[in-house]
């Protein structure tokens, strides 16, 4: 089992509309969580960090559910600039300062 | 402020070979990660340096090695390639192991041939 799962998509979505992905982990005992963002052949930049108790940043909103292992993403009214993809980010508790990648979730925003 | 650059952006390496990616952390950053990105797939953490010591490892062969330098800036080594490590390399610069510090570089594409 991977120990962060994404699923992969694409998820074609039209402008406007709300689109949310999940992000299962497989360590009961990660502490930080992040969603990145990459454009085609670009780097990843930081999105969001997931907290506890949920975060929201505009159109973008985190949650972390502990009991069931997943965090999610929701985008509302998305933008034809929201392509991309969403990799869901875990660390790795053995050593603290290292960071679990999924394969990222592909999201085409259609006009 | 100077965010990370890593150079080249773009190699082609014969499989057997040997390849030096270089790294220029953000200034005021202490710390730089390297990653691997094959095509599909997340970052797979291959080293972390902090000042100037290797901090952890991931699941890579010896033939990937390391430097970080007294100015914070890093280099990945890899010896005798393979069509495999064909793939983004990535690197990470933050303060200490902040998490949520990260700043990447555009990262450089190797094509193993």
């Amino acid at each position: 089992r991977k120990e962060v799962e994404q699923d992969p998509g694409p998820f074609n979505v039209p402008e406007g509309a709300t689109v949310a992905f999940n992000c299962t982990y497989s360590n009961s005992a990660s502490q930080s969580f992040f969603w990145y963002r990459q454009d085609c052949r670009k780097e990843p930049k930081l999105l969001m960090s997931v907290y506890s108790s949920g975060n929201e940043d505009g159109r973008f909103t985190a949650q972390l559910n502990r009991a069931s292992q997943y965090i999610s993403l929701l985008i509302r009214d998305s933008k034809l600039s929201d392509s991309a993809t969403y990799l869901c980010v875990v660390n790795d508790m053995d050593s603290n300062y290292q960071l679990i990648w999924g394969a990222g979730t592909k999201l085409i925003i259609k006009p | 402020e100077t965010g990370v650059t890593q150079s080249p952006t773009h190699l082609i390496k014969t499989r057997g070979q040997q390849v030096t990616l270089r790294c220029s952390s953000q200034s005021g950053h202490n710390t730089v990660s390297w990653y691997q990105q094959a095509l599909g797939q997340g970052p797979q953490f291959i080293f972390q340096y902090y000042r100037e010591e290797e901090n952890g490892r991931g699941n890579f062969p010896p033939r990937f090695s390391g430097l970080q330098f007294p100015n914070y800036s890093s280099e990945l080594n890899v010896n005798a390639l393979e069509l495999d490590d064909s793939a983004l390399y990535l690197c990470a610069s933050s303060l200490s192991q902040e998490l949520d510090g990260y700043t990447f570089g555009s990262g450089t594409r190797l094509t193993v041939v």
